[in-house]
């Protein structure tokens, strides 16, 4: 069956430091890749998605590049902000074949100023 | 612009009492889906449904059930709330059959049982 695995948090950063989050796959068609953000108390807020191998999704600074020949979709970004504390949810869907959204565990980002 | 709308956003309920949360949206998505999210663990798929075609998964349990009377509303009843159904309820919609197409989510109901 389908699956993710993303890195154990929690992640703690200093303001303007380098973000990786690992994130890796198992599925059997062609799925969907995304990240989801959530801040505390809130729903899940799409942060960016790749629908195909080799794809590079990016929003607010944040990038991810669908790899399929690793299944991984690992979450970056250059130069985190305080206001990027939240938890991020690795996620993958295969809408064609009716598979809901599978999330990973989540790892909670905490940054310092 | 909420455009998958969930409500309440909080509510408390007695042990063993039938509650009812629900969520409406203004995307006309053929798919809405019901997550629990337990505190610091990821959203779990209750069921969900295509278009009236109801899907529920293996495992979850017979004292949670939904309703989904039109394409804008989806509702979920849990008969009889105990203490370890306390959890933020998540709803969410998308569009089956389309390559690039994401879940959009509600505002989520946390549900307190008493």
């Amino acid at each position: 069956g389908n699956s993710v695995t993303q890195m154990e948090g929690p992640v703690t950063l200093s303001e303007e430091a380098f973000l990786t989050i690992n994130c890796t796959y198992t599925a059997t068609g062609y799925p969907s890749l995304f990240w989801y953000v959530q801040y505390p108390g809130e729903g899940l807020q799409l942060l960016l998605k790749a629908t195909k191998a080799d794809d590079k999704g990016s929003n607010k600074g944040f990038e991810a590049t669908y790899r399929k020949e690793t299944t991984s979709f690992h979450l970056e970004k250059g130069s985190v902000q305080v206001s990027d504390s939240a938890v991020y949810f690795c996620a993958l869907s295969d809408y064609q074949a009716g598979t809901a959204l599978i999330f990973g565990k989540g790892t909670t980002l905490s940054v310092s100023s | 612009d909420a455009m998958v709308i969930q409500n309440p956003r909080y509510q408390v309920t007695q042990f063993g009492k039938p509650v009812t949360l629900s969520c409406s949206q203004t995307l006309n998505h053929n798919v809405m889906y019901w997550y629990q999210q337990k505190s610091s663990q990821a959203p779990k798929l209750l069921f969900h449904y295509y278009d009236k075609d109801f899907n529920n998964e293996a495992d979850t349990p017979d004292n949670f059930q939904s309703r989904r009377p039109n394409t804008s509303f989806c509702f979920l009843d849990i008969r009889s709330p105990g203490l370890g159904d306390a959890a933020m309820y998540l709803c969410a919609t998308s569009t089956r059959g389309s390559m690039n197409t994401e879940a959009f989510f509600g505002q989520g109901t946390r549900l307190t049982v008493v």
